[in-house]
């Protein structure tokens, strides 16, 4: 059954403080890995799609890494607006067109 | 703000009411997903479309009722819930189905938040 894990459930961090989010899945041939941010009462918004192990993106202050187990989503210099809370997904090829979301990691930054 | 436009934002209903969500994504896609996300709980997938064919339900009561009248628009009826039902319910779309193989990213929607008393 396909599963995706992450941790920690909750980060709080000093606002330049680095870090990283741990998604760690198990899934029936990987189409791909979703990383989505979500701010209170909003949707999901979409950060990166990796398809591949090694694979690796960056977008402003984030940047996602892939490997056959797991996925990180490195927080270089965190500002207070990065607190969010950070979904992982994934899509198999068993799934029509379903993503496995994991439970999300709260991030907190402080100034 | 993303393509895809969700109404009502928020909802508060009792369990006799007879209510309905709407979706409707401007991005051009072909498949369409609803989700639930209530409290401490991972997103649930509860329908995929495909060009305007359901191609999944995901065991959901049959209170819910989808409508995907064409690409651009999904409905989702409600009767008859359950105060556990409370939950935001969230729109996706992507470009295509899974179906043609490859993995494709879903845009999601701002959700209705809905209340059942």
């Amino acid at each position: 059954e396909d599963q995706v894990t992450q941790s920690p459930e909750a980060l709080r961090l000093q606002e330049g403080e680095s870090s990283s989010l741990n998604c760690s899945y198990t899934v029936s041939g990987l189409r791909g890995l979703f990383w989505y941010r979500q701010d209170p009462g909003k949707g999901p918004e979409f950060l990166f799609t990796l398809y591949s192990a090694g694979e690796e993106k960056e977008k402003e202050r984030l940047k996602a890494t892939l490997t056959k187990k797991e996925s990180f989503l490195h927080i270089t210099a965190p500002k207070p607006e990065d607190s969010a809370t950070y979904l992982c997904a994934v899509q198999g090829s068993s799934n029509t067109g379903k993503l496995i979301f994991g439970q999300g990691t709260t991030l907190q930054v402080k100034p | 703000e993303t393509g895809v436009t969700q109404t009502p934002r928020h909802l508060v209903m009792g369990m006799t009411n007879k209510k309905s969500l709407k979706c409707e994504q401007h991005l051009g896609h072909n498949a369409m997903y609803w989700y639930k996300q209530s409290a401490k709980k991972p997103l649930e997938l509860m329908f995929v479309y495909n060009f305007k064919e359901q191609t999944e339900n995901n065991s959901v009561p049959s209170r819910f009722s989808p409508e995907c009248p064409n690409s651009s628009h999904l409905f989702l009826h409600l009767h008859t819930l359950q105060p556990e039902d409370s939950a935001l319910y969230l729109c996706a779309s992507s470009q295509e189905s899974i179906l043609a193989g490859g993995a494709d990213t879903q845009y999601f929607g701002p959700g209705t938040r809905l209340t059942v008393l």
